[in-house]
């Protein structure tokens, strides 16, 4: 079974732009989350979708979006990036939505803004 | 947000000691799941504990979850190189339904040959 897979591996952008990442979760996995891993701040909770919708959400501004599709693939979506949008950004795949799923992450996103 | 703290935040250890990280939080815990991020990785899954007091073991590393819930550790016994990385600790929550995992602030590893 293929693992959680993450595209791009890298992407450097400036401020003001926008960037699309997506994931792929493990298949017959429904759930997908995202995190923001910083060195700073550790790993931060962005989102959590479930059967195209979203059910969770952190502490992190509007510029911040994603979605999920009916093949439960998901992108995450940031605007009008800011130089402390740079981080790596991890995608996490679980098969149901329960108490004790445990996460299965990609290899993630290393965002870069210039 | 809440998040749950760890202590330390570093460790450097000589090979064949021993290392213990905490996970302490100022509520109950739902439950307590354990990852590890080697250097240039992506988390992974090492286990789970739900049980108030439970204990768990896999080869040199031993997971405890506190009697009142807020507090778990890691031990691992007689380190080795392979041991290297960030270890977190990550708790589940029901949020609406759905479970919502926040990951503790981590302990980074280094293992001295």
């Amino acid at each position: 079974k293929a693992g959680v897979t993450q595209t791009p591996r890298y992407l450097i952008k400036t401020r003001g732009q926008q960037v699309t990442l997506s994931c792929s979760p493990i298949s017959g996995h429904r759930s997908v989350s995202w995190y923001q891993q910083t060195p700073g701040q550790g790993l931060q909770f962005l989102f959590e979708y479930f059967s195209e919708t979203q059910r969770n959400k952190g502490n992190f501004p509007g510029r911040f979006s994603g979605r999920q599709f009916s093949n439960s693939r998901s992108e995450m979506n940031v605007s009008t990036l800011e130089l402390g949008d740079s981080a790596l950004y991890l995608c996490a795949s679980s098969h149901g939505r329960g108490l004790n799923e445990k996460l299965f992450f990609g290899s993630g996103t290393q965002l870069s803004v210039l | 947000g809440q998040q749950v703290m760890q202590i330390p935040q570093y460790q450097h250890v000589q090979e064949g000691e021993d290392f213990t990280t905490y996970c302490n939080s100022s509520t109950t815990l739902s439950n307590i799941q354990w990852y590890k991020q080697r250097p240039g990785g992506h988390p992974v899954f090492l286990i789970q504990l739900v049980k108030s007091g439970e204990v768990k073991k896999q080869k040199r590393l031993t997971f405890q979850f506190g009697e009142a819930k807020k507090n778990s550790s890691l031990h691992i016994t007689a380190t080795q190189t392979t041991d290297v990385g960030t270890y977190f600790c990550a708790e589940g929550r029901d949020s609406g339904g759905y479970q919502k995992v926040t990951f503790g602030t981590g302990t980074k590893l280094q293992v001295i040959p």
